[in-house]
């Protein structure tokens, strides 16, 4: 499959529970980014990678961990979430960043947190 | 403070008629700004960006630094431009913010 790619597309889980989401891109990008959308809340950027170091945290909880083992690959791992944590999570990648860095966005993972 | 401001949740307008979905912005440095969309059922994608003047789909959108906007215009708007709209812009680095976005419907 071409382009950035997201597992699982919907996701339950309890309060109590782990789980991770996972990310993987096809474009040969250096860049890759978590962002979550709420339903009342415009984007809001979680987390950058660049060339698997992250660049940008934008004060996310503690709960939200990410990890970037090789530059195609992105994870969030999920524990003790929140219900207000039920969101819409978005994966993107890019060549760089910086001027002008096109995103190339994922088709997201719908989290619903009982 | 950073912030995109996207005045309009919901824009409709009829087949043929001009369109512009307004975006403001608040930055204290040199904007990078670019409009996002997203269609039914697809992700989103990146429409255009103000750096390359481009003209895509028939959309424009000129940066004016003195009202601080960069509003997304096209003459004769069609039934496939329906889509969710996003105005955004690069914070330095790898930072960008997202407006709340603008719903546009376009009636046949």
């Amino acid at each position: 499959e071409t382009g950035v790619t997201q597992t699982p597309r919907h996701l339950v889980m309890g309060m109590t529970n782990k789980k991770s989401l996972k990310c993987e891109q096809h474009l040969g990008h250096n860049a890759m980014y978590w962002y979550k959308q709420s339903a009342k809340k415009p984007l809001e950027l979680m987390f950058v990678y660049s060339l698997e170091e992250r660049v940008e945290n934008n004060s996310v909880p503690s709960r939200f961990s990410p990890e970037c083992p090789n530059s195609s690959h992105l994870f969030l791992h999920l524990h003790t979430l929140q219900p207000e944590d039920s969101a819409l999570y978005l994966c993107a990648s890019s060549q760089g960043g910086g001027t002008q860095e096109t995103q190339y966005f994922g088709p997201g993972t719908r989290l619903l947190v009982l | 403070a950073q912030r995109v401001t996207q005045p309009e949740k919901l824009l409709s307008v009829f087949k043929g008629a001009p369109v512009e979905l307004k975006c403001n912005y608040s930055y204290s440095g040199s904007p990078e700004l670019f409009w996002y969309v997203q269609y039914s059922r697809q992700r989103l994608q990146l429409l255009l960006r103000h750096i390359s003047r481009e003209s895509i789909k028939g959309f424009t959108a000129d940066l004016n630094k003195g009202e601080t906007s960069f509003h997304l215009k096209k003459p004769f708007a069609q039934e496939e431009d329906s889509a969710m709209y996003y105005c955004a812009l690069l914070s330095g680095g790898f930072k960008t913010i997202f407006g709340a976005g603008t719903r546009l419907f376009v009636k046949a």
